[in-house]
């Protein structure tokens, strides 16, 4: 079954402090995964997807096949990082974009 | 700049009332697509359109119909409103079936 599992529905951390918001994918294809965020009363927008492999606000996310995970992390993180986060996998079978639970990230002052 | 824009950010319906949600996007985007977002239970997936007046269904479409009788306008119908339909719906589109999708800004649905 094609799914997307993000463990945690809250992570609360302190400003400065190093974040990784988990994210485990099965797929049997070759996978295309993304990472979405909605910030306080904005929309859902794409934050990175793992094809273009860049750094967006300091947030990477490296696929690891082994592990079926795409992970992403910031090494220090800021107050306005604070908003839901939803990993996403690309189904080549369905054309669905399928989404995880997604997470919370909670950053204090 | 990319635009997609839905009929209401809240709607109050009555159970058994019918209920139309409107998405417009301004992309000349081929892809559309209607989410529920619920918590805990991240984006489910109720139906898209790849092609005007062309639909599939997603993960959970029972209780819903779309209409797409333009490229640029998606619509999301709900026959029969039950108290399990109150969520929050979002819209969005795509260029291609597999690049970044955009979205609106929600529509916050309750059923009463």
């Amino acid at each position: 079954a094609q799914r997307v599992t993000q463990p945690e529905k809250l992570l609360s951390v302190f400003k400065g402090a190093p974040v990784e918001l988990k994210c485990n994918y099965s797929y049997s294809g070759s996978p295309e995964l993304f990472w979405y965020v909605q910030y306080s009363r904005q929309r859902l927008q794409l934050l990175l997807r793992h094809i273009s492999r860049e750094s967006i606000k300091g947030f990477t996310a490296d696929l690891n096949k082994g592990e079926t995970s795409f992970h992403l992390k910031k090494p220090f993180a800021q107050e306005e990082d604070s908003a839901m986060y939803y990993c996403a996998l690309f189904s080549g079978n369905t054309g669905k974009l399928i989404f995880g639970q997604g997470t919370t990230l909670q950053v204090k002052p | 700049d990319v635009k997609v824009t839905q009929s209401s950010r809240y709607l109050v319906k009555r159970t058994g009332e019918k209920v139309f949600l409107e998405c417009v996007q301004d992309m000349d985007h081929e892809n559309m697509f209607w989410y529920r977002q619920d918590p805990g239970l991240g984006l489910r997936l109720i139906y898209f359109s790849y092609d005007v007046k062309m639909k599939e269904k997603g993960d959970i479409p029972e209780g819903y119909s779309v209409s797409r009788e333009k490229k640029e306008r998606f619509s999301l119908i709900l026959e029969s409103a039950s108290t399990n339909q109150t969520s929050m719906y979002l819209c969005a589109s795509s260029q291609q079936i597999f690049t970044e999708q955009y979205f609106g800004p929600g529509t916050r649905l309750t059923v009463t």
